[in-house]
């Protein structure tokens, strides 16, 4: 099992350009999850999907897009850049959020680190 | 308002010695995560509890649902724990249900 991937792990934008993260799990989880680490700030959820073809919003959703085709991947979209979007974004998967037993046990991906010029 | 509090903040440490960490909450929880992330950036999950005490290796993590309150322990520390160490829980209110909220983290620094 390669986990949770994540790419690029690194990029740099200019202010107003979008791109899109890639993230991919192959261990059949229900739920996937974007987050934004800032200094000084706990980790903040951006977007969530509890399955293929179910996306709701964290806590910081603006000036992100999600889309969830396929159980495996959840990309996260960056509409229009701006500089407050510099951060690292993590994406993390588990079975379900819903259920007990280890199951909710969160894998990482490795980040994204993102700079916006 | 932090939901989730960790103290401290930072914590220098010498090779040997037990550790604590602390995490206080403010909501309502069905469970609590307790991560490390390494200095290269990666993230691990160590442990997921909602109630009693859990152990893995040198590493012990416990809560107190009543008092709203966990610790994670760390026995004969060694530098290759330096780490930040993250709590969360998981919310069981409202619209926020499932998800998890992060404390800001605990940077942990043992030197040999």
């Amino acid at each position: 099992n390669a986990g949770v991937t994540q790419t690029p792990k690194f990029q740099v934008l200019k202010t107003g350009q979008s791109m899109t993260l890639q993230c991919a799990q192959d261990m059949n989880h229900e739920y996937m999850s974007w987050y934004r680490q800032d200094p000084g700030m706990g980790l903040r959820l951006i977007h969530y999907s509890v399955g293929a073809g179910i996306t709701d919003q964290g806590e910081v959703p603006n000036g992100y897009n999600v889309s969830r085709s396929t159980t495996e991947d959840f990309p996260l979209r960056l509409l229009s850049a701006a500089p407050s979007q510099t951060s690292v974004y993590f994406c993390a998967s588990s079975y379900s959020m819903g259920r007990q037993g280890g199951q909710e046990t969160q894998y990482f991906g490795p980040g994204t680190r993102l700079l916006v010029l | 308002k932090n939901e989730v509090e960790q103290s401290p903040q930072n914590l220098t440490a010498q090779e040997g010695e037990f550790i604590t960490i602390n995490c206080s909450y403010s909501v309502g929880i069905s469970a609590l995560h307790w991560l490390q992330q390494h200095p290269g950036g990666g993230i691990v999950s160590l442990f997921m509890l909602s109630s009693g005490k859990k152990k893995h290796g040198r590493l012990i993590a416990t809560i107190n649902i009543q008092e709203k309150h966990s610790s994670l322990h760390i026995t004969a520390s060694h530098p290759r724990d330096s780490a930040v160490y993250i709590c969360a829980v998981k919310g069981n209110y409202g619209g926020s249900q499932g998800n998890l909220i992060f404390g800001k983290g605990t940077k942990l620094s043992v030197k040999p």
